[in-house]
């Protein structure tokens, strides 16, 4: 069964520190790529996505992922963390085929910024 | 303003009692989901609907049991709750016809069952 791996289960940073989250997928066929993103009190939301084209997505708030097919990856960075990111992230994939919009997430990282 | 309600937030009940948890949304979207979270574990897909009166089981098996008599609304029902049933429910909804649209979500019910 296709499966989302999140390394990072927990992560502390200081502000302007950079950040980069590993995700890697079991699927072996096309796939579309997700971020979701919870802030404390707020609702999951999407971070960005990739679904075909350039490997390298801009999301909001100045995060970006890159897609590497042969690693089965789709890691999150961000250059300068701030306070503000403080939250919980998922990583989460649909299978390219068909249309069921399906989503298999990863177990989430816990991100903590110190001011 | 479009957006995705869940009722009630929160909710602590006895062995045996039915629930059924709401879901409504305001966008129109014909696909809305039902996912599992247990606390720092990942989201679990039980229960999807892509339109009325459609409804499937998802790949977490699941005593809940939905139905999709509106489009606007996804009632998650289940019938004997136990200490197991313990989670975080978040319903999810997607417009358009393709896969790469965002799935919004909910604000979530997190149940406990004593």
């Amino acid at each position: 069964a296709q499966s989302v791996s999140q390394h990072n289960h927990h992560v502390i940073l200081s502000e302007a520190a950079s950040l980069e989250l590993g995700c890697n997928y079991s699927y072996g066929g096309t796939v579309n790529l997700f971020w979701y993103v919870q802030y404390p009190g707020q609702h999951l939301q999407l971070l960005l996505k990739y679904f075909s084209g350039d490997p390298l997505v801009k999301g909001i708030k100045g995060f970006e992922a890159e897609f590497i097919k042969s690693k089965f990856s789709f890691n999150l960075r961000k250059p300068s963390v701030q306070w503000s990111d403080t939250a919980e992230y998922f990583c989460a994939v649909t299978q390219g085929s068909g249309n069921t919009g399906k989503l298999i997430f990863g177990q989430g990282t816990t991100l903590q910024v110190k001011p | 303003e479009a957006d995705i309600y869940q009722t009630p937030r929160y909710l602590v009940i006895g062995t045996g009692k039915k629930i059924t948890l709401e879901c409504s949304q305001t966008m129109g979207h014909d696909k809305m989901y039902w996912y599992q979270q247990d606390p720092g574990m990942e989201l679990h897909l039980i229960h999807y609907s892509y339109g009325v009166n459609s409804t499937e089981k998802g790949d977490l098996s699941s005593e809940s049991t939905v139905s999709r008599i509106r489009t606007e609304h996804f009632p998650l029902t289940l019938e004997s709750a136990r200490p197991s049933h313990t989670s975080q429910y978040l319903c999810a909804s997607q417009g358009g016809g393709s896969q790469h649209n965002e799935q919004f979500f909910g604000p979530g019910t997190r149940l406990t069952v004593l």
